[in-house]
């Protein structure tokens, strides 16, 4: 079955600290994965997606599947950085399955 | 519309109820999905469509659950004999097509959140 995980509920780091936010996935195939995120009071939108290799507000993921994951990093969190981080993939249903998500906490 | 547009934003009912929720998706997306987000969980896929028809229900939790998209545009999840578990808030999504590389980005509803009291 497809599943992602996100080990971290929360993680809290100080503002120009380094950030990663942990996932890892479970899937028989070629997975397309994902980066949602929904800052306070906004819908959950795109970040980015691995497909596109492409640097998204300082943020950036590499796939590696000999460990099944798909982390989120940023060399230097910023406090609007604040949000929900939800990982996903696209199954061969076509359908998206997310993880749980990770409350990334910048502080001041 | 601008986006993703969802009604009710907030439902409250009584345990046994019918309730519908409407989504009415961007313009031209021809894929519709419906998620259920419990709190402190991350979305928990019901149903997608594709046009008109639902291409996969296996997200449904029960047959008190049912979507309609009767002519591929707007689409109403309906939920009979709710009970105080369905509490949560529903996420409509649409996208260009469905999951592909090309575009593989879901356009998300601000939700609708429901209250089985």
């Amino acid at each position: 079955a497809q599943r992602v995980t996100q080990p971290e509920k929360l993680l809290s780091v100080f503002k120009g600290a380094p950030v990663e936010l942990k996932c890892n996935y479970s899937y028989s195939g070629s997975p397309e994965l994902f980066w949602y995120v929904q800052y306070s009071r906004q819908r959950l939108q795109l970040l980015l997606r691995h497909i596109s290799r492409e640097s998204i507000k300082g943020f950036t993921a590499d796939l590696n599947k000999g460990e099944t994951s798909f982390h989120l990093k940023k060399p230097f969190a910023q406090e609007e950085d604040s949000a929900m981080y939800y990982c996903a993939l696209i199954n061969y249903g076509q359908n998206f399955v997310f993880g749980p998500g990770t409350r990334l906490s910048v502080l001041p | 519309g601008a986006g993703v547009s969802q009604t009710p934003s907030n439902k409250v009912t009584e345990k046994g109820k019918y309730v519908e929720l409407r989504c009415d998706p961007i313009s031209g997306h021809t894929a519709l999905y419906w998620y259920r987000q419990s709190l402190g969980q991350g979305p928990e896929f019901l149903i997608y469509f594709q046009g008109t028809g639902a291409a996969d229900d296996s997200g449904l939790p029960n047959d008190r659950f049912f979507a309609v998209r009767p002519e591929g545009s707007v689409s109403t999840l309906k939920i009979q004999r709710t009970e105080r578990g369905d509490s949560a808030v529903y996420l409509c999504a649409s996208s260009l097509s469905p999951g592909t590389v090309n575009t593989g980005e879901l356009f998300f509803g601000e939700g609708s959140r429901l209250t089985v009291l």
